[in-house]
């Protein structure tokens, strides 16, 4: 069955550093997301992505973030100068279409901002 | 707002009981999917049932829709150790939206 994989698995990182999550979503998608889970809490939606473009966003995704599709298989998401409020699970998803079938996640990345 | 809140926060039942969960909504929707997460991982699409359909079935999983309400409800049948998790359910407009989720914890 095809996988949304996601890279790293975990990462750490100092306070105002800039970090990359990589995500490869399943090959005949064409929608893009990314979401986060603070520990204990709510999936939060943060961006979709469509056609090379950003298509919607949420309050969360700031100047500090942004997303990228750099080679036509690989979708990351860039948080510029990280805050100790990042830390979180990352999680990439991809879809066939927007809302009309399912979405796949990918297995998320943990970000501790030390 | 979009998202759909789960009814309960907690269910814990014993293997082979039925557990049911609800969701209510707020907006008009496309569609309504329902997605479980295992702790610490991805969410995993269960089922979706579209704004015209009352009633779905997926193996041991029943979905049904109330536009007219706006809620729907989750039922697991003949639940095993297996099925513990988180469920979600995710009303469908423009982007999917998640709430707190349903923790579910089924005792052998």
């Amino acid at each position: 069955e095809p996988e949304v994989t996601q890279t790293p698995s975990h990462q750490v990182t100092q306070m105002g550093q800039e970090v990359i999550l990589r995500c490869v979503p399943i090959s005949n998608h064409l929608y893009f997301y990314w979401y986060r889970q603070i520990l204990g809490q709510k999936v939060e939606f943060l961006v979709s992505f469509y056609n090379n473009e950003i298509s919607e966003k949420s309050e969360i995704f700031d100047d500090q973030f942004s997303v990228e599709r750099p080679d036509g298989s690989n979708f990351t998401l860039k948080i510029r100068s990280t805050k100790l409020e990042d830390s979180a699970m990352y999680f990439c998803a991809s879809s066939e279409a927007l809302t009309a079938g399912g979405y796949t996640f990918g297995s998320g990345t943990r970000l501790t901002v030390v | 707002s979009q998202q759909g809140e789960e009814d309960p926060q907690a269910l814990s039942i014993q293997e082979g009981e039925n557990a049911t969960m609800n969701c209510s909504y707020k907006t008009s929707i496309n569609n309504l999917q329902w997605y479980r997460q295992n702790s610490g991982r991805g969410l995993v699409h269960l089922i979706l049932i579209r704004s015209n359909e009352r009633e779905k079935h997926s193996g041991r999983l029943r979905v049904t829709l109330d536009t007219s309400k706006k809620s729907s409800s989750l039922l697991i049948t003949a639940s095993r150790a297996a099925d513990t998790a988180s469920y979600f359910c995710a009303p469908a407009g423009n982007m999917l939206t998640f709430g707190g989720g349903t923790r579910l914890m089924v005792k052998p």
